[in-house]
């Protein structure tokens, strides 16, 4: 079974402060996918990769960035957290696109204070 | 994007019963299906997919069904149980691109 693990299930940051959400994948796979999960707006997303340090813009990247160093890791970083970045995480991968699903791992809840 | 929706925000079913969760799509080049589940606490887990050049997939208990003519979507659960109960997602990939879109989700609640 495909397994995408995130780092931590809940965390409490304050605004101005850089947080780092951390992503690992067991699959190999090429693609993996940064979102955010808000009641009344479903999943967007905030941004993903095709491959080693290669990047793309979701649908929301404002506020955020992110590193792929390695295949398996993908980080989204919030460069100076604010309140409005209060939001469920999830991180996904997938290994082709357009004909295989996205795999979820279980989502961080990050609030802001 | 929001080209992807759902009929209803609820469903509720009694345990036993056959349960079936709608999508309509909008991008006539829409080529990628996928149903997600998600539980309480949890990440959406993938129940079945079913590309465009299909009309029906079935997996177990479980059957997708795609119109293409109307664009609309299904998901069928067959003896749904207790632990269907869960938010269920339908998503659209266009042109196999690397991007889902999301639909709001469907909450099934199964009562017994």
């Amino acid at each position: 079974d495909v397994k995408v693990t995130q780092s931590s299930r809940y965390l409490v940051k304050r605004t101005g402060e850089k947080v780092f959400l951390e992503c690992v994948q067991d699959m190999d796979h090429e693609n993996m996918f940064w979102y955010r999960q808000d009641p009344g707006l479903g999943l967007r997303l905030i941004y993903f990769s095709y491959d080693v340090k290669m990047k793309e813009k979701g649908d929301i990247p404002e506020g955020y960035s992110v590193s792929r160093e390695k295949k398996e890791r993908f980080s989204l970083i919030l460069e100076s957290a604010s309140t409005n970045q209060t939001s469920m995480y999830l991180c996904a991968s997938s290994l082709v696109q357009g004909v295989q699903p996205q795999h979820f791992g279980d989502g961080t809840r990050l609030s802001i204070l | 994007g929001e080209s992807v929706g759902l009929h209803l925000p609820t469903l509720s079913v009694q345990e036993g019963d056959n349960s079936i969760i709608n999508c309509a799509y909008s991008n006539s080049a829409s080529d990628y299906f996928i149903w997600y589940k998600q539980e309480s606490g949890k990440g959406p887990q993938f129940i079945i997919d079913i590309r465009s050049n299909m009309d029906k997939r079935q997996g177990q208990r479980v059957t997708v069904l795609l119109n293409k003519t109307v664009k609309h979507l299904s998901l069928q659960i067959a003896a749904t149980q207790p632990g269907d109960s869960a938010v269920y997602f339908c998503a659209e990939n266009v042109n196999s691109g690397y991007a889902l879109n999301f639909g709001k989700g469907t909450s099934l609640l199964v009562t017994p």
